[in-house]
C-alpha cells in the first residue's frame, strides 16, 4: 500500500475487555514494529517481526499483550483483560530489513480503557 | 526505557527564527534519526545520520552528531508556523536488527 495503515484509529473499551489492534504495513517492507506511546512521552518498543518471525518481544509489558503476523504482512496486537494503565497510543511502523533503517509509521490507534 | 533525552522539553519561537533542539543518548549507536509528530498525526521521519557522519542537511534542517559526547542537535532554520510539532530523536544500536529507542521529545511552538 501507499503507507502504513492502522485500525481502528480510536478504541474505547471497558476494563477487563480484550482488544485487538491491526496494522497493515507498506507491502514491500519485511520488518514491522509495534510501539506504545503514553501522553507526553516518546514511543516505547513493544515487539517486532521480520516477515512472520518475531525475534524480539521483550518490550511487551505483560503476558496480557501478544502480537501476530501469521503471513508476514498484516499484524495484530491483542491486549487481554485490559487495564486502565494500558490506555495509550499504539503505533505500528514498517521498514526494510536491516538495523535501524528509516521506519515509516502509521497514524496510530488511540486506546482508552475506562 | 527511553535512551534519548531531548533538550529543551519545550521551545517557543517567532516565525522566521531558528530552532535548535538537542538530544543526548547513553549507548553506542549505528545511527540516529529525528522524527516529527504533529498533533493528532503519526510520526514522520525527517533525517538519519550515521555514526560515522558529523553533519547532515536536508532542506531547512541541519543535524549534527558528536559520538564522543553522545549527543546530536537538530537545527530548523527560518521556522514556519507549520513546523509546530513535537520532535523526537531516536537511536538505532550497533548490533542486529533492533528497534529504535526514542527520547521524550521537544515540543516546538512557532508563533506567527
Amino acid at each position: 500500500g501507499a503507507g502504513v495503515s492502522q485500525s481502528p484509529r480510536y478504541k474505547v473499551t471497558k476494563r477487563g475487555q480484550d482488544v485487538t489492534l491491526r496494522c497493515d504495513p507498506i507491502s514491500s517492507h519485511a520488518t514491522l514494529y509495534w510501539y506504545q506511546q503514553a501522553l507526553g512521552q516518546g514511543p516505547e518498543f513493544l515487539t517486532y517481526f521480520n516477515y512472520e518471525a518475531q525475534p524480539d518481544k521483550s518490550g511487551l509489558p505483560s503476558d496480557r499483550f501478544s502480537a501476530e503476523r501469521p503471513e508476514g504482512s498484516i499484524s495484530t496486537l491483542t491486549i487481554q483483560r485490559t487495564e486502565q494503565r494500558d490506555s495509550a497510543m499504539y503505533r505500528c511502523a514498517s521498514s526494510f530489513p536491516g538495523s535501524g533503517e528509516t521506519q515509516y509509521f502509521g497514524p496510530g490507534t488511540r486506546l482508552l480503557v475506562l | 526505557s527511553q535512551q534519548g533525552e531531548e533538550d529543551p522539553q519545550a521551545l517557543s519561537i517567532q516565525e522566521g527564527e531558528n530552532a535548535t533542539m538537542n538530544c543526548s543518548y547513553k549507548t553506542s549507536i549505528n545511527n540516529l534519526q529525528w522524527y516529527r509528530q504533529n498533533s493528532g498525526r503519526g510520526l514522520v521521519h525527517l533525517i538519519l545520520i550515521r555514526s560515522n557522519e558529523r553533519e547532515k542537511h536536508s532542506g531547512r534542517l541541519r543535524v549534527t552528531l558528536d559520538t564522543s559526547k553522545k549527543s546530536s542537535s537538530l537545527l530548523i532554520t527560518a521556522s514556519r508556523a507549520a513546523d509546530t510539532a513535537s520532535y523526537f530523536c531516536a537511536t538505532a544500536p550497533n548490533s542486529g536488527n533492533t528497534p529504535l529507542v526514542f527520547g521524550k521529545g521537544t515540543r516546538l511552538s512557532v508563533i506567527a
